[in-house]
């Protein structure tokens, strides 16, 4: 089946500091790439949408500048926190789909990773 | 190797119950997630499970067998708007979700 990666997963740093995580489609090519965060048993939140090659789309409330969003390839995308500061501390989960252009594809879900900043 | 094991597709008739079966297979275990997603939205948290037994949440419920590596998600009074796809998670030792592929809950009038 359809495996997606994250690293790292987890990650503890210094307010004011940056962040990288990626997201790696291992066995197919992800056309779409989802970021989304969670807070304890809450529903996930999508922050981003990114398709290869192209810019994210960014949902309403999520600052781009403060989440850079990044689909080099087909195979990973790499979500970095700038600037991170302690409210940013959550649980980052993506979701790759082959395909692009329908909202209803079928999405994997990766492991997350889980920031603390302090 | 973790593994979490569902359904790919189910049907049922408004009106009626369904129940949604879920194995799992993880490194250690902090609780069981079963969320929601209609297509082309995020997914939304329906039911988190840690202790065995049954959690009850207005038409839906959960349940969990940590012995039995065992969870199912059932709901009644089925309505259409209940179609959509169930997503099985289990967190391991790490705090890690180890995600199902998702069963495709069809409702039928």
């Amino acid at each position: 089946g359809a495996v997606v990666s994250q690293h790292p997963s987890w990650v503890i740093c210094k307010s004011g500091t940056s962040v990288k995580i990626e997201c790696r489609s291992l066995d197919f090519q992800a056309t779409t790439m989802f970021w989304y965060r969670q807070f304890p048993k809450q529903s996930l939140m999508l922050m981003a949408t990114s398709n290869e090659g192209s810019k994210a789309t960014y949902e309403q409330g999520v600052e781009k500048d403060k989440f850079l969003i990044n689909h080099a390839s087909l195979t990973l995308s790499t979500l970095t926190v700038t600037s991170a500061h302690p409210e940013d501390s959550s649980f980052y989960i993506c979701s790759a789909s082959e395909f692009s252009g329908s909202s209803t594809d079928t999405q994997y879900f990766g492991p997350g990773t889980r920031l603390t900043v302090l | 190797g973790q593994n979490i094991d569902q359904p790919t597709e189910m049907t049922a008739t408004e009106g009626a119950i369904v129940q949604i079966n879920c194995t799992y297979q993880t490194s250690g275990f902090n609780g069981l997630f079963w969320y929601q997603q209609h297509a082309g939205e995020a997914p939304t948290f329906l039911s988190y499970n840690v202790l065995d037994g049954l959690e009850e949440k207005g038409r839906f419920s959960s349940f969990l067998s940590r012995s039995k590596g065992y969870s199912y998600l059932l709901l009644k009074e089925l309505q259409m708007k209940d179609s959509a796809s169930y997503l099985c998670a289990g967190m391991d030792s790490n705090y890690q979700l180890i995600w199902g592929a998702g069963t495709k809950l069809i409702i039928k009038p």
